[in-house]
Order: structure tokens, then C-alpha cells, then sequence
């Protein structure tokens, strides 16, 4: 399978927990984004990297976030200190670099905090 | 990135076409539409995207109108399994998407 691989698919946890989610691109994509989705909503931007450098960060992203990519292939997103309002489905995407490239998601880690 | 704008729902019946509109007034010179879709639970699948000119794929053609400023994602031949959550993005340099709320487009037989 050559898609985008995210892990665990889903995940609960109990409030104040800490949590890591993986996602592995599609080998040779540059560029890296993490969304998240609550249930009847679209996906919102939460960040994105290109290679191992985080170029932007929503304002959803709150200090309790945070994401890697140290070698510029997989990529982490950890939440500290989880809230109920965390619970959500958390996607990656993948694309190469450039305009005219489409980005594949992953299937998502769907979270949820109990 | 360009706001865009769609209808919430529409309904089709299988075996037709199924024609989804967008508006893109304030799209700029750089920004490609894109189209993705979303059946439940399941991450967004890419389905097409353009500039300027039409594009047609395996899964469906866009017609982007001359000015821009609008888009028509078509479905030549509806079947079930299209039923889904439509959603048309510009995007730019960046490659960010910005997901508004899409149509939910319901197939019926």
C-alpha cells in the first residue's frame, strides 16, 4: 500500500492523558499537513510542514499541540493534557511540492476523550 | 486562500449525471479548485482540480468558467456509491486546503 498511513485509527483516552498520533506520506512528498474534523463538520487546517520544516500553524493549534517531522519523512502530532473538546478525527495529508500536485489523505486517527 | 461557496445538499438519480456547482468570486491568478469528497468516516479523496482550462479524469470533469469565478464538477453517470460529502477548495502556493462545509450529494436509485 503506497497511500498515506496514519496509526492508531482510533484512540480513547481519559482527559489529562497525553497523546501521539503517526502519520507516514506518500515516500517522496514534500509536503506534510495534519487536519482535524469534528463529527458534521469539513476538516480544518491544524499545520503543515515542508520536509522536516513546520511552515504554518492555525490559531486551532493551542500550546497543548504539537507536531514533528524530524527527518522529513513520518510526522508526529501529540496532544498534552487531552480535553473532551479534543475529541475528534485527526487526518493527514501528503503532496509534492509545487501548485499543480493534488494531496492524498489518510484514512485519520479518530480520537476520543472520555 | 479564496472563500467558496456551495449549495448544502442536492439529490440524483443514479445513472445520471450529477452536476455540483461552486462559487470562487474572489479566486486568485494562482489558485487552483480542487475537488475532494468525503464518505462517512473516511479521510477526503481527491477527485480533480484546474486553473483555468476544463479537466476530465477517470471520475469526473471540472468546467471552470472563463472568468474564474465559478466551477461545475460533473459526474457523468451517478451510481450509489457517489453519495458523499462534495467539497470544492481553491487553493494557492501554500498547498493548504481550506474546507468550507460542501454539498452532500444524495444518489438515489
Amino acid at each position: 500500500d503506497t497511500g498515506v498511513s496514519q496509526n492508531p485509527r482510533h484512540k480513547i483516552t481519559k482527559r489529562g492523558q497525553n497523546v501521539t498520533f503517526r502519520c507516514d506520506p506518500i515516500s517522496e512528498h514534500n509536503r506534510l499537513y495534519w487536519y482535524r474534523q469534528t463529527l458534521g463538520q469539513g476538516p480544518e487546517f491544524l499545520t503543515y510542514f515542508q520536509n522536516e520544516a513546520q511552515l504554518e500553524k492555525s490559531r486551532l493549534l493551542s500550546d497543548r499541540f504539537s507536531a514533528e517531522r524530524p527527518k522529513g519523512s513520518f510526522s508526529t502530532l501529540e496532544i498534552q493534557r487531552t480535553e473532551q473538546g479534543d475529541s475528534a478525527m485527526y487526518l493527514c495529508a501528503s503532496r509534492l511540492l509545487g501548485p499543480n500536485t493534488e494531496a492524498f489523505f489518510g484514512q485519520g486517527t479518530r480520537l476520543t476523550v472520555v | 486562500d479564496a472563500k467558496t461557496t456551495q449549495p448544502p445538499s442536492m439529490d440524483c438519480a443514479e445513472g445520471r449525471a450529477a452536476n455540483l456547482p461552486c462559487n470562487h468570486s474572489t479566486i486568485s491568478g494562482n489558485e487552483y479548485v480542487y475537488w475532494y469528497r468525503q464518505i462517512h468516516s473516511q479521510g477526503p479523496q481527491y477527485i480533480i482540480h484546474g486553473l483555468k482550462n476544463n479537466e476530465t479524469n477517470e471520475m469526473a470533469s471540472l468546467i471552470i468558467t472563463e472568468d474564474r469565478k465559478s466551477s461545475t464538477l460533473i459526474l457523468p453517470h451517478a451510481t450509489l456509491r457517489d453519495t458523499a460529502v462534495y467539497y470544492c477548495i481553491a487553493s494557492g502556493n501554500t498547498g493548504k486546503l481550506i474546507f468550507g462545509q460542501g454539498t452532500t450529494l444524495q444518489v438515489k436509485p
